[in-house]
């Protein structure tokens, strides 16, 4: 069976600070896979998606950046983090035209 | 085009009563109507799904109405319990198309006991 994983759970960055958060999936092969961001109370934010190794588009321009240096892995990052970059950061996978099945998630607090 | 959109915001629900959750979508692409199920602090799960080739499909306590003519489709869910309560998103993709999903802005339901 498939399974998707991220981490870190929670994360605290100050203003300014980098990020890497990391997701992999288990189970499957080329699979889509999705980085999205939730704000508190609000709806997803779709940020980046690839559809394979290096293949990444962004949907948001804004100072993260997505990476996939292996099929199963998919990496959100950011050289200096904002205080508006603070939410809930979900990954999904997918094979095309069918539902996406997402990770647990990481809660990120930028103070 | 791409959007979904998504009514109410919120919805409060007595326990054992129905709660209703509708969608719309505007493109006529779309062949695949998923909702999700997201308690808070975890990642949304899928609930059930439903393509327009039928207009209901039901598991459960759960159902999907889909009326293709009017672009719209909804949740019920008979018989709601406190443990319902959660956000629920629907959702619109197109197959073979890439990254096309497109999901609602979430419904918050609270069941009271």
């Amino acid at each position: 069976s498939q399974t998707i994983h991220q981490w870190p759970a929670t994360l605290v960055q100050p203003v300014g600070s980098p990020l890497s958060l990391e997701c992999t999936v288990e189970g499957t092969s080329n699979p889509n896979l999705y980085w999205y961001r939730q704000a508190a109370g609000r709806g997803l934010q779709l940020l980046f998606y690839s559809v394979g190794i290096g293949q990444i588009s962004s949907e948001v321009p804004q100072n993260l950046s997505a990476s996939r240096p292996q099929d199963r892995q998919f990496i959100l990052s950011s050289k200096k983090l904002l205080l508006s970059d603070s939410g809930f950061y979900l990954c999904a996978w997918s094979h095309t035209g069918n539902e996406q099945f997402f990770g647990p998630g990481t809660r990120l607090t930028v103070l | 085009q791409q959007q979904v959109k998504q009514s109410p915001q919120s919805l409060i629900v007595q326990k054992g009563g129905i709660s209703i959750i509708n969608c719309a979508y505007e493109n006529t692409a779309f062949d695949y109507f998923p909702w999700y199920q997201q308690f808070p602090g975890k990642g949304p799960a899928l609930l059930i799904a439903i393509r327009p080739d039928v207009s209901e499909k039901k598991e459960g306590r759960f159902t999907i109405s889909f009326n293709k003519s009017a672009k719209q489709f909804s949740l019920h869910i008979m018989d709601s319990q406190p443990g319902d309560s959660a956000t629920y998103f629907c959702a619109a993709s197109r197959h073979n198309y890439g990254q096309n999903f497109v999901f609602g802005p979430g419904t918050r339901l609270s069941v009271l006991p």
